[in-house]
């Protein structure tokens, strides 16, 4: 993704928690959004954070640092339905730019 | 509540041949329309964006164009496919305005070129 960054891969095991991280390039910064997809299916909605500071909602929660240019999604009580690729976008110009997303492998 | 549909939702076709993909969105007006292309192990590849009818904005210049004949409407053609056009094509919408906002996505369209 332009200008954007995160994790290729990650793993962890059902039941814990796991912090994905995003750096993003500040210039045009108009939000920042975490998307879900599953394998073979369509991008979903997860998160949108345009203030500095956590938006909880229920085990996903984002973070954003607008000066640092950094985001994270922290997943709790991981299950395995969570294995899947999180899609960090930043907003810009009207549109969204995507990262290349971090497959997510929950393990029992 | 809104949906947006896409069909077909799987393609095959040959090197050469002619592509229509077609994209629907119920439930809103005026949305701003958006064509994306996921090839494997490669990000979202803005296409092409719309605000409004008969307006398209072209991201990426290659043999594809897009069209939106109607409000709800936004259609991604090709003349003669390449292989390198093989990819997950997805539709998206928003709300109308200029504003950065939350795109939801179509159901996509899984594209073959043998």
């Amino acid at each position: 993704g332009q200008n954007i960054d995160q994790p290729t891969e990650m793993t962890a095991t059902e039941g814990a928690i796991v912090q994905i991280n995003c750096t993003y390039q500040t210039s045009g910064f108009n939000g920042l959004f975490w998307y879900q997809q599953h394998a073979g299916e369509a991008p979903t909605f997860l998160s949108y954070n345009v203030l500095d500071g956590l938006e909880e909602k229920g085990r996903f929660s984002s973070f954003l640092s607008r000066s640092k240019g950094y985001s994270y999604l922290l997943l709790k009580e991981l299950q395995m339905k969570d294995s899947a690729s999180y899609l960090c976008a930043r907003g810009s110009q009207g549109n969204l730019i995507f990262g290349k997303g971090t497959k997510l492998s929950v393990k029992p | 509540s809104q949906t947006i549909h896409q069909w077909p939702a799987t393609l095959v076709q040959p090197v050469g041949s002619p592509l229509s993909l077609e994209c629907t969105v119920e439930g809103t007006s005026n949305p701003n329309l958006y064509w994306y292309r996921q090839a494997a192990g490669r990000g979202l590849q803005l296409l092409f964006y719309s605000i409004g009818i008969g307006q398209i904005s072209s991201e990426v210049p290659q043999n594809l164009s897009a069209s939106r004949p109607q409000d709800r409407q936004f259609i991604l053609s090709s003349k003669k496919l390449l292989l390198s056009d093989s990819g997950f094509y997805l539709c998206a919408w928003s709300r109308e305005g200029l504003a950065s906002d939350t795109q939801y996505f179509g159901p996509g369209t899984r594209l073959t070129v043998l």
